[in-house]
């Protein structure tokens, strides 16, 4: 069974451009979660969806970031106009199902997101 | 905030148990306790999780207190792969999110 896929595993961006990174779940979870790991810190919730749907957002920056979980397909998470301070880890993790269930959840290799 | 506090670092030689204490005094009565590592670099692996009894699996044994204040992870044979950063965390609510402290580094010594 392939576990969490994170792509690409290392991603370099210039000040001002757009990073977008996928994650696709373990086969057949339909729970995707974003955290990001500043260097030397620990990790840092981002954002929880559900097929289709943003159920928790309240770890997201207001600005510049999004991200989706379409029907079909990666989640992605989306960063326009990356500034040095978005240089950072990204990891993807994917449950089977949420609340109030307790299924762990199963983390990607991450994605470190470099700007120049 | 994290609802765990952790030692920062710990040491074990290899071959020996590795002890990982993780105190949750605030723990509400349906939250879960879930420990996960980082081995450095690599996203976090799962690692255990309970309520409130003992549980064991094929990496680990977790041990609950029975006021549910606070777990030790038990690592019954460390050995040098074994070296990351331990977390601990209590995890409920309706949305599941994980919410990381600092772990405990764990660095097992040849």
């Amino acid at each position: 069974n392939a576990g969490v896929m994170q792509n690409p595993r290392h991603l370099v961006r210039r000040r001002g451009q757009e990073a977008r990174l996928r994650c696709s779940p373990v086969k057949g979870h339909s729970h995707v979660y974003w955290y990001r790991q500043l260097p030397e810190e620990g990790l840092k919730f981002m954002v929880y969806l559900q097929k289709e749907n943003i159920i928790d957002e309240s770890g997201m920056p207001k600005e510049r970031f999004s991200a989706e979980f379409p029907k079909e397909g990666p989640s992605i998470l989306r960063i326009q106009q990356v500034v040095r301070g978005d240089s950072a880890a990204y990891f993807c993790a994917s449950s089977p199902t949420g609340y109030p269930s307790n299924q762990p959840q199963h983390f990607g290799d991450g994605t470190r997101l470099s700007i120049l | 905030d994290a609802k765990t506090t952790q030692p920062p670092s710990m040491d074990c030689a290899e071959g020996r148990a590795a002890n990982l204490p993780c105190n949750h005094s605030t723990i509400s009565g349906n939250e879960y306790v879930y420990w996960y590592r980082q081995i450095h670099s690599q996203g976090p692996q799962y690692i255990i999780h309970g309520l409130k009894n003992n549980e064991t699996n094929e990496m680990a044994s977790l041990i609950i207190t029975e006021d549910r204040k606070s777990s030790t992870l038990i690592l019954p044979h460390a050995t040098l792969r074994d070296t990351a950063v331990y977390y601990c965390i209590v995890q409920g609510g309706a949305t599941n999110k994980l919410i990381f402290g600092t772990g405990t580094l764990l660095a097992v010594q040849p």
